[in-house]
């Protein structure tokens, strides 16, 4: 498609339960971003791929977050046992058809927006 | 840490009235500053990005400036219409050259009454 997607768009899930979402960035784009947005709040960076490589996963909030890219295109954030401070929205964002151009915008998506009850 | 603070957290005005967002962050040590638009249930959408070499950047009825030594940036919406009701995000990339992160402000809740 022309644009970032991400599924599913809404998700409740039950305290304890493993959840799992998906990106697909804008193809060809190098380096894919998640960040997660609380109510009334700005993003906040989670973790960065560069290709299949994970380089910087310093703002994941615990080692119940994992993320990966195995073929340096989709990605998937998986979240185990949920609670509910991670009811939030997860924004996936892309850029970069090159790694050297940095003044690129990130390109974001719509986000899901989880919902731990 | 870098910090960024958007101010006001709110604003409601009638249409065709100019104003002024605003945006501060701690760290003057930034590659570039950018300001996003994001409608409800949306993702976020790029209106301006300044780098750190500029001074502004001008988009239609947008005009973003940028003061990198005083850690500042502002917004200026000329003739505003109901259409730009939205909530507006300042994000900050680093310096350092393996810098890729975006550091955002908490956002301005526009709201333009016609």
């Amino acid at each position: 498609g022309a644009g970032v997607s991400q599924s599913p768009r809404y998700k409740v899930a039950k305290r304890g339960q493993d959840v799992a979402l998906r990106c697909d960035p804008i193809s060809g784009h190098v380096s894919l971003f998640w960040y997660q947005q609380a109510l009334g709040q700005g993003p906040e960076f989670l973790t960065y791929f560069q290709n299949e490589a994970q380089l910087d996963k310093s703002g994941l909030p615990s080692d119940r977050f994992f993320a990966e890219r195995p073929e340096g295109s989709v990605s998937t954030l998986k979240i185990q046992r949920t609670q509910q401070e991670d009811s939030a929205v997860y924004l996936c964002a892309s850029s970069s058809r090159l790694i050297v151009i940095r003044a690129e915008t990130q390109y974001f998506g719509p986000g899901t927006r989880l919902l731990v009850l | 840490k870098q910090e960024v603070t958007q101010i006001p957290a709110a604003l409601s005005v009638p249409e065709g009235e100019n104003l002024v967002l605003n945006c501060s962050f701690t760290d003057s040590a930034i590659y570039n500053l950018q300001w996003f638009r994001q409608d409800p249930g949306k993702g976020l959408t790029s209106l301006l990005l300044i780098q750190s070499s500029q001074r502004e950047q001008t988009s239609g009825r947008l005009n973003a400036s940028l003061d990198k030594s005083s850690g500042r940036s502002t917004l200026y919406i000329a003739a505003s219409q109901p259409g730009d009701s939205a909530t507006y995000l300042c994000a900050v990339r680093p310096g350092e050259t393996s810098g890729s992160r975006l550091t955002f402000g908490e956002g301005t809740q526009l709201t333009v009454n016609p």
